[in-house]
């Protein structure tokens, strides 16, 4: 009974090619946020969708572009792959009444070569 | 500019002795905390929190303290357990802000 889940967990591809994760959540939570963690560990923002609505987009490069189908999903579609875009990528999400405590997915950890 | 840090990266200890993880913060915003521990090859997962209107949160082995004129929280594990062993990540929120900010984690490592 996977809360939130992740595919693909690894993913290796050249630059310039474009890929896409998909995230699921059947916790029924409102909000669901995609985070980049690169190789400094360090978990940084990138979306934050509620009800399917975009209400968070954190500077980060239009390459990204994040499809919310319905509040369950978020999936996340990287165009033109760059070598930076290498990283762990996490999905997450929170009760819309929740004060702040996130669930995240396993992970999926894009290689770009 | 970052607003949640925790200055070290890396704690190791020795089992049944207490673990002291730090993390402070800059934004006065900020008014709910949260701890976070993440094994490897997984997502990260909630332990404890804090509101600003508290100092203290206490939940079996963790404890979280809050110093709000500080800007600091901390995190204290006792006794330490081997299967602490994990990176912990400091997390900050503001009401209605809709995220949360994330801390660069600590690897705490227990030792038996």
């Amino acid at each position: 009974d996977t809360a939130v889940s992740q595919t693909p967990k690894y993913l290796v591809t050249q630059m310039g090619n474009d890929k896409s994760i998909k995230c699921e959540q059947n916790l029924g939570h409102d909000t669901m946020y995609w985070y980049k963690q690169d190789s400094k560990k360090f978990l940084k923002i990138m979306f934050s969708y509620n009800n399917k609505e975009l209400i968070i987009n954190e500077t980060v490069p239009n390459r990204f572009s994040p499809k919310s189908p319905d509040k369950a999903h978020l999936n996340l579609h990287i165009n033109s792959l760059e070598l930076g875009d290498s990283a762990v990528y996490f999905c997450a999400s929170k009760s819309v009444e929740s004060t702040d405590t996130q669930y995240f997915g396993p992970g999926t950890r894009l290689t770009v070569l | 500019d970052q607003q949640v840090k925790q200055n070290s990266p890396s704690l190791s200890v020795q089992e049944g002795r207490i673990s002291i993880l730090n993390c402070d913060y800059t934004n006065s915003m900020f008014d709910y905390f949260l701890w976070y521990k993440k094994y490897p090859a997984e997502g990260p997962t909630f332990l404890i929190s804090i509101s600003s209107i508290k100092d203290k949160n206490e939940d079996g082995r963790f404890t979280v303290f809050l110093n709000k004129s500080a800007k600091h929280l901390s995190l204290h594990i006792v006794p330490s357990q081997p299967g602490d062993s994990a990176v912990y990540f400091c997390a900050a929120s503001h009401t209605n802000a809709g995220k949360s900010t994330f801390g660069d984690g600590t690897t705490l490592t227990v030792k038996p």
